[in-house]
């Protein structure tokens, strides 16, 4: 059975730091793009970034780009996204997601919460 | 990366058919066939309905189905059911190789 297990959510404040992680089982993990993908309060989904199988090549939504670094650890089967200079309009629901066009697969999420 | 629109709301008696439009532009909806479709029941984590325009995975109803046309996309419930009042969402790959979702939409049986 595909899992994946979102952790690292917190309370941080504006201009702060975080890293999420997203343990994956159930699947060969180095055979999957892997996707970082938010749903904020009263919004809809949102699509973060994504990282190839090998973590070669990543693409970022213009919201995050230059502020967050999506990364995996092929040994380990997880996947992290390092977020930087966090904004109160980054307050979402974080999910990690497997798939390459489409998301097969979804975590349960990780909450991340930007506040003064 | 406008997100895709998508109608806030559509609703339909149970056993009655609902169609849920997804239109973007030549660059995602429209240059490929990887428009997917996502079911959000409240509280939550998303659930894929259909991929490549119109393909089922294993265990979702043939009640649902998906098609394309020129730049607009399409989810159509037949016979719809209670537990399919939900959030459905679509999504499409980029030509800039991103991925885009439309706004959503809110599906209520009446």
């Amino acid at each position: 059975e595909v899992q994946l297990v979102e952790s690292g959510g917190v309370v941080v404040q504006p201009g702060g730091s975080l890293r999420l992680s997203c343990a994956a089982s159930g699947f060969i993990f180095n055979d999957y793009t892997m996707h970082w993908v938010r749903h904020s309060p009263g919004k809809g989904l949102e699509w973060i970034c994504l990282i190839s199988r090998d973590g070669g090549s990543t693409f970022y939504a213009d919201s995050v780009k230059g502020r967050f670094t999506i990364s995996r650890d092929n040994t380990k089967n997880s996947l992290h996204l390092q977020m930087n200079s966090l904004r109160i309009e980054d307050t979402a629901l974080y999910y990690c997601a497997k798939g390459q066009q489409y998301f097969q697969n979804w975590g349960q999420g990780s909450l991340v919460t930007v506040s003064s | 990366q406008s997100a895709l629109t998508q109608p806030a709301s559509v609703s339909g008696s149970p056993g009655q058919s609902i169609t849920i439009s997804c239109t973007g532009t030549s660059s995602d909806v429209g240059g490929y066939n990887y428009v997917s479709w996502y079911q959000q029941h409240p509280g939550k984590a998303p659930k894929l309905m259909i991929y490549d325009v119109n393909n089922r995975p294993s265990g979702v109803s043939d009640r649902f189905s998906g098609s394309k046309s020129g730049n607009t996309a399409s989810l159509t419930i037949s016979g719809l059911q209670a537990d399919d009042e939900a959030d459905y969402y679509c999504s499409s790959f980029t030509s800039s190789n991103t991925r885009v979702f439309g706004r959503g939409t809110k599906v209520t049986v009446l």
